[in-house]
């Protein structure tokens, strides 16, 4: 049983670029969200999809854009970098009923220069 | 807003010993799910328990165990005979009851494990 698996697992980029991120959701789940964890911090939510739309939203910028594909994986797309979205990104599913546990994969860390 | 405070940035503790990770939270709402995830150097985290917060009984997983005390907002994660593999960074977090989407989380504390 796959578990949540995301990529690429680094990467730099400089100020301004453009960068995404991807992530499948492990198997039976249908909802991914995004949380960023800054450098000895918590996860903060970014946002949540399901059913291919953006059904809420944590306090991030519309620099941040995602998108959820019919076999329920995702994409975070971050626009316009700077050097304060430097962090880890990680992805979390869950499926529907039971206690809404999230299952975590191991991130994405992004270095904006 | 809810927030999730945990007040220990680092803790140590020797193998085979008990520690205890505090956490507090503020929230308005009577409805809702408090969790401790773990997060090894690996980056992953990991789920390691979970208790609903209209259940009086303090849930307890193998030598994972929590003080919940929902007057206080306290939610207390107690590690039995601790080993080298829970040395890793223990996160607080909450969720409403009516609210699946986001989760709260707390600052972390790294957690040290001495042989």
């Amino acid at each position: 049983d796959a578990g949540v698996t995301q990529s690429p697992t680094h990467l730099i980029k400089t100020r301004g670029q453009q960068v995404t991120l991807r992530c499948s959701p492990k198997s039976g789940h249908d909802t991914v969200s995004w949380y960023q964890q800054a450098l000895g911090q918590g996860p903060q939510f970014i946002f949540q999809y399901y059913e291919e739309e953006e059904r809420q939203r944590g306090n991030f910028p519309d620099r941040f854009s995602g998108h959820q594909f019919p076999n329920y994986s995702s994409e975070l797309n971050v626009n316009a970098l700077l050097l304060g979205d430097s962090a880890l990104y990680l992805c979390a599913s869950r499926g529907t009923g039971g206690t809404g546990e999230l299952f975590f994969g191991e991130g994405s860390r992004l270095t904006v220069l | 807003a809810q927030t999730v405070t945990q007040s220990q940035p680092e803790m140590s503790v020797q193998e085979a010993e008990t520690v205890t990770l505090s956490c507090t939270y503020d929230t308005s709402e009577s409805d809702y799910y408090l969790f401790w995830y773990k997060q090894p150097p690996s980056r992953q985290m990991i789920l390691v328990i979970r208790q609903e917060a209209y259940k009086q009984q303090n849930a307890t997983e193998n030598r994972f165990s929590v003080n919940f005390q929902k007057a206080a907002k306290s939610f207390s994660l107690k590690i039995s005979d601790s080993q080298l593999g829970d040395a890793a960074m223990y996160f607080c977090a909450y969720r409403s009851e009516y609210n699946f989407n986001k989760f709260y989380f707390g600052s972390g504390t790294k957690l040290n494990v001495k042989p």
